[in-house]
This record gives structure tokens, C-alpha cells and sequence, in this order.
């Protein structure tokens, strides 16, 4: 069974901080690995896909790395804004999503 | 990309009663996804809805519980039975799309969820 794991559990930082969000999981034999955006008792917002043949993802101030050997992912959040004040939460597709329990993250103005 | 439209997107209802949850797709999708998230936890998939025949259930979820429809390729229901506050909880909907401005490509989109108190 996919065990996901997500490192810190909250995340407090300055404005203009540079973010890192940690996530593993046990099982490197996934299709694609998905970091995702929940706003409090909201649905969750998409951010990035990495495919499990690729290495990193970017989109904007958001970059995602992907290391299935190790079993791990890491996503940089650049130049922090209060607006990026939310859940963070990562999952693995390996024919189905396995969820992190999510990162809280706080940006102070 | 999809679209999903969820409703309803928050009800408090009473203990022993149920409560039907609907997800609209703009577009036509094979499979449509169920998933629980209990309050302070991760989500949980329920189950997994195919147009035309009867849904798979995860590990502790059945269908007496959380019968689920599928009439066609564009929703679906989710129906929470009996219901006690052990089910208050955010349900979500998901299917596999291209949301529009996400990197890398096919993700799973998911609906604004539906936040159920139980009294």
C-alpha cells in the first residue's frame, strides 16, 4: 500500500521567503506525482503534474522536483506572498491518488 | 480542461438521514472519483464511478453507505446513507482532465467539494 508523507506539517514564514515542501512515499513505481492547492473548506486547485519519466516541473514562482528512486518530492514556492497562505497537498497516482495529509502554510505580510 | 460543477457545497443535516451529492462535468470523462476528506485528515478515495456499470469501492467503503449513480459521461451522484456525525466530512469529485494553467499536462481535477455537518 502507497504510504504518502508530507514534511513539515505547517509551515510559517515572512513575506518574500523562499518556501520548500517536502514529500515521500514508499512505492516508486507511479504513473505521476501531483502537488495541489487547498484553500480553507475549499476543493483542491491543481498546481503541477510531474510524470514519473521527468525530473521537474515549473510553472511560475512554483518548481517541483521528482526523485522516484528515493522516493521523494520537493516543491519551491519563490518569493512567498500572504496570497500563497494555504494547504499544499501531494499525491501519487500509482493507478489510483494517495494523499499527503498536506503542508499549512503561513505567509506573513 | 474540465469543469466540475459540485453541489450542494455545504448542508448540515440530521442523524439518520441521507444526503445526495451531485458533480456536473463539461465534459464527457470515463471515470469519475469519489473522495472523503475528514476534518484535519488527507483525502481518502471512495470509490471510482464507471458510466455504465456498478462502482468500485475502496477499503471500508460499500455501497449500502455511499451508493453511487452514473447515468451518463458527464455526473454523477454520491448518496451518504444513514448518516451520523462520524460522516461529517468535505466530499469531493475528481475525473482525469487538463486543468487549464497546470504544468505537465492530464491531472486530476476536482470539484470545490461539499462540506457536511452532521447533528
Amino acid at each position: 500500500k502507497q504510504e504518502v508523507t508530507q514534511i513539515p506539517a505547517a509551515l510559517s514564514v515572512p513575506e518574500g521567503e523562499n518556501l520548500v515542501l517536502n514529500c515521500s512515499f514508499t512505492d516508486s513505481a507511479i504513473y505521476n506525482l501531483q502537488w495541489f492547492r487547498q484553500d480553507p473548506g475549499k476543493g483542491l486547485t491543481s498546481l503541477l503534474l510531474i510524470q514519473s519519466s521527468q525530473r521537474e516541473q515549473t510553472s511560475g514562482r512554483l518548481n517541483a522536483s521528482l526523485d522516484k528512486s528515493s522516493g521523494r518530492s520537493t516543491l519551491y514556492i519563490a518569493a512567498s506572498q500572504p496570497g500563497d497562505s494555504a494547504t499544499y497537498l501531494c499525491a501519487v497516482n500509482d493507478y489510483k491518488l494517495s494523499f499527503g495529509a498536506g503542508t499549512t502554510v503561513t505567509v506573513r505580510a | 480542461s474540465a469543469v466540475i460543477s459540485q453541489k450542494p457545497s455545504r448542508d448540515i443535516c440530521q442523524r439518520g438521514t441521507s444526503l445526495t451529492i451531485q458533480c456536473q462535468v463539461d465534459s464527457q470523462v470515463t471515470m469519475m472519483f469519489w473522495y472523503r476528506q475528514q476534518p484535519g485528515q488527507s483525502l481518502t478515495l471512495i470509490a471510482t464511478a464507471n458510466q455504465g456499470s456498478e462502482a468500485t469501492y475502496e477499503s471500508g467503503f460499500v455501497i449500502d453507505k455511499f451508493p453511487i449513480s452514473r447515468p451518463n459521461l458527464t455526473f454523477s451522484t454520491l448518496t451518504v446513507s444513514n448518516m451520523s456525525p462520524e460522516d461529517s466530512s468535505i466530499y469531493l469529485c475528481s475525473v482525469v482532465g487538463a486543468p487549464k494553467g497546470v504544468a505537465g499536462g492530464w491531472a486530476d481535477t476536482f470539484g470545490s467539494g461539499t462540506r457536511l455537518t452532521v447533528v
